[in-house]
């Protein structure tokens, strides 16, 4: 199985800072990388997929990057509806797996 | 636009056994690039992959699970089902259902239902 390690697994930022969060893989992927959100007592919604492709509706503001074992959520100009846990999963191999999960909190 | 919910008991024993149906509406089981995929979320962690369908009945499970899970899909009805067995507390939890949509080969889940509470406890 693939393991999936997010960091920093929480921080703390500002309106309007530039957020960076990242996942490393236990094998290449080859950019089958997603990454979702989740609010408190929500359902995830999908924001990126296939590690740079933004799902539709989702602000420009959220963008992926990477490959190989190495890839990146950036947030650029945080707001206060972004405030939430972001999870990446890989869709490379059988069992699909999450990272644990990066919480964003207001600073 | 395309939205699923799941339905099934909140509260159960030990030893029992799990029933959840997921119902689609807004789009078929019947292929069309799309399976159809199981998430669950134990209180205050994070998320775990339980298992995936697709509309032929090929099945994968998380290979923790695969004792005592099994997955089933009725296209007539528009709905897709999980049974856990012999649950414990650590089966506690939110349940998800899942539309899984593939684009140029990279699989991702693009529409989720709202989640239902499990409790297991005696």
């Amino acid at each position: 199985d693939i393991q999936m390690i997010q960091s920093p697994s929480s921080l703390s930022a500002s309106i309007g800072d530039r957020v960076t969060i990242s996942c490393r893989t236990s094998l290449n992927i080859h950019s089958y990388l997603n990454w979702y959100q989740q609010k408190l007592g929500k359902a995830p919604k999908l924001l990126i997929h296939a590690a740079s492709s933004l799902q539709n509706g989702v602000p420009s503001r959220f963008s992926g990057s990477g490959s190989g074992t190495d890839y990146s959520l950036t947030i650029s100009g945080l707001q206060p509806e972004d405030y939430a846990t972001y999870y990446c999963q890989q869709s490379y191999s059988n069992p699909p797996s999450f990272g644990g999960g990066t919480k964003v909190e207001i600073k | 636009q395309v939205h699923l919910q799941e339905s099934g008991p909140g509260l159960l024993r030990p030893s029992q056994t799990l029933s959840l149906t997921c119902t689609v509406s807004g789009a078929s089981l019947n292929g069309g690039g799309a399976y159809w995929t199981w998430v669950r979320q134990p209180p205050g962690m994070g998320l775990e992959w339980v298992g995936l369908i697709y509309h032929t009945g090929t099945t994968f499970y998380n290979p923790s699970l695969l004792s005592r899970i099994s997955l089933s899909v009725d296209a007539s009805k528009s709905q897709f089902s999980l049974t856990l067995s012999d649950v414990t507390a650590a089966d506690t939890g939110i349940y998800y259902c899942a539309r899984v949509f593939r684009q140029r080969g990279n699989d991702a889940m693009d529409v989720w239902g709202q989640g239902t509470t499990v409790a297991i406890s005696s």
